[in-house]
């Protein structure tokens, strides 16, 4: 079993919809997430940073973390053609190393 | 703020022989600098995590011969695989990370490099 599973999509949405991207994990020493949007052939761009549960909102992103499910995940509002590309949840215990999910592949329709 | 380089964006070569890959932080002294593998439709694999002056350390799995790091100064990490086969051609991404984000450990990825061995 991998540590963090993701649904690798693709999830097509029209223009405006709101989108709901998830992770599950197993390790429970996991207390830092992170989401991460990577464009084609680009590096990833860190999204939303989240220590222990919790929402964070940061624009049209929202950031959910249930430790007590070990699941994590993330809403875009009003979603954009532009929000097109692969999101990446990724976290982390005390230490330096992140644990990426698979990525899920979002294609917002104009 | 936190620009993290990547030199080349790209690079093919044959079976044999060696290719460095350059990563650069282009507005912030990098302490920490990590490298990553992935592949197609998967996860960002960690290789080995290198710190300004010191040996890398790597993961399990990852051959400290054929993957090796420096990380000479504080903006400069570099990645030379050596007699690349078609195995290791792939998507590589460095990131690093600063002393203003020791709380937060956050890291600040590159562009990537993608090498493709004949």
């Amino acid at each position: 079993q991998k540590e963090v599973e993701q649904d690798p999509g693709p999830l097509s949405v029209p223009e405006g919809a709101i989108v709901s991207l998830n992770c599950t994990y197993s390790n429970s020493a996991f207390q830092y997430f992170m989401w991460y949007r990577q464009y084609s052939r680009k590096g990833p761009e860190l999204l939303m940073y989240t220590y222990s549960s919790g929402n964070k909102e940061d624009g049209r992103f929202t950031a959910q973390v249930d430790k007590s499910s070990k699941y994590i995940s993330l809403f875009i509002r009003d979603s954009q053609p532009s929000d097109s590309a692969t999101y990446l949840c990724a976290m982390r215990s005390s230490g330096d190393k992140l644990t990426f999910g698979t990525g899920t592949r979002l294609a917002v329709r104009p | 703020g936190a620009v993290v380089s990547q030199h080349p964006s790209w690079v093919i070569c044959k079976s044999g022989t060696s290719v460095k890959i350059e990563c650069r932080s282009l507005d912030f002294q990098a302490t920490t600098m990590f490298w990553y593998r992935q592949f197609p439709k998967q996860s960002l694999m960690l290789m080995a995590t290198s710190n300004e002056g010191s040996k890398a350390t790597y993961e399990q799995g990852v051959e400290k011969d054929k993957f090796l790091i420096n990380h000479a100064s504080l903006t400069l990490s570099t990645l030379t695989v050596t007699s690349a086969h078609p195995e290791d051609s792939s998507f590589y991404i460095c990131s690093a990370r600063g002393n203003k984000e020791q709380s937060t450990k956050t890291q600040y990825f590159g562009p990537g490099t993608r090498l493709l061995v004949l």
